[in-house]
């Protein structure tokens, strides 16, 4: 079983549309993030939600927002895509916050 | 301003030797610091964390070592092998439950 999925793989989109990446995570963990890899391999953490505690990274644009229906799921939202917001997402969730994270297998983003 | 530096350039090693990768931060009081594996097109998988009170930590031909004074910690790789070729990430605990990642260091075993 997969501990921590995201859909789609791959999503390329046109500048200036609005898409949503998918996480599910089935070890019942508490706390889930999103990271963005940009192309020089640089892990940024974009959010991380923790008990219903939204803590946010003040340099992610407000176009992004993260939803999350269950304690399970954690879903990216991306409004008027930007050709600079290619890169891998990924998902990642942990026990708590001083815990190992683990990691999902990435959303490659292309945006045109 | 705080920094994670980790060696940009490729460490290469000959099999059986062993790898140890830097990581060095200032302007943190992290509480805990983690490595990572991240092969390329996967997502990083967790391989240790230590804790600030703790000096050294080993997990099977893993040892990291973590000095809040000097503010590093070194990942070792004993008897290494052309599987244990990756990137290895650190990771710190930047505070308000942000974990900070370094940009890794490629390590790459030859056989």
């Amino acid at each position: 079983d997969t501990a921590v999925s995201q859909t789609p793989k791959y999503l390329v989109t046109q500048m200036g549309n609005d898409k949503s990446i998918k996480c599910e995570q089935n070890l019942g963990h508490d706390t889930m993030y999103w990271y963005k890899q940009d192309s020089k391999k640089f892990l940024k953490i974009m959010f991380s939600y923790n008990n219903k505690e939204l803590i946010i990274n003040e340099t992610v644009p407000n176009r992004f927002s993260p939803k999350s229906p269950d304690k399970a799921h954690l879903n990216l939202h991306i409004n008027s895509l930007e050709l600079g917001d290619s890169a891998v997402y990924f998902c990642a969730s942990s026990q708590d916050p001083d815990n190992e994270q683990f990691f999902g297998p990435g959303t490659r983003l292309t945006v045109l | 301003s705080q920094k994670i530096e980790q060696n940009s350039e490729a460490l290469n090693i000959q099999e059986g030797k062993t790898a140890t990768l830097t990581c060095n931060y200032t302007n943190y009081s992290p509480a805990y610091l983690q490595w990572y594996r991240q092969d390329p097109g996967r997502g990083p998988v967790f391989l240790l964390l230590i804790r600030e009170n703790e000096k050294e930590k080993r997990k099977e031909r893993l040892k990291v070592t973590f000095d809040t004074t000097l503010k590093q910690s070194l990942f070792h790789i004993t008897a290494s092998q052309p599987a244990d070729s990756a990137t290895y990430l650190c990771a710190l605990e930047g505070g308000s439950y942000i974990p900070t990642f370094g940009r890794g260091t490629s390590l790459i075993v030859h056989p």
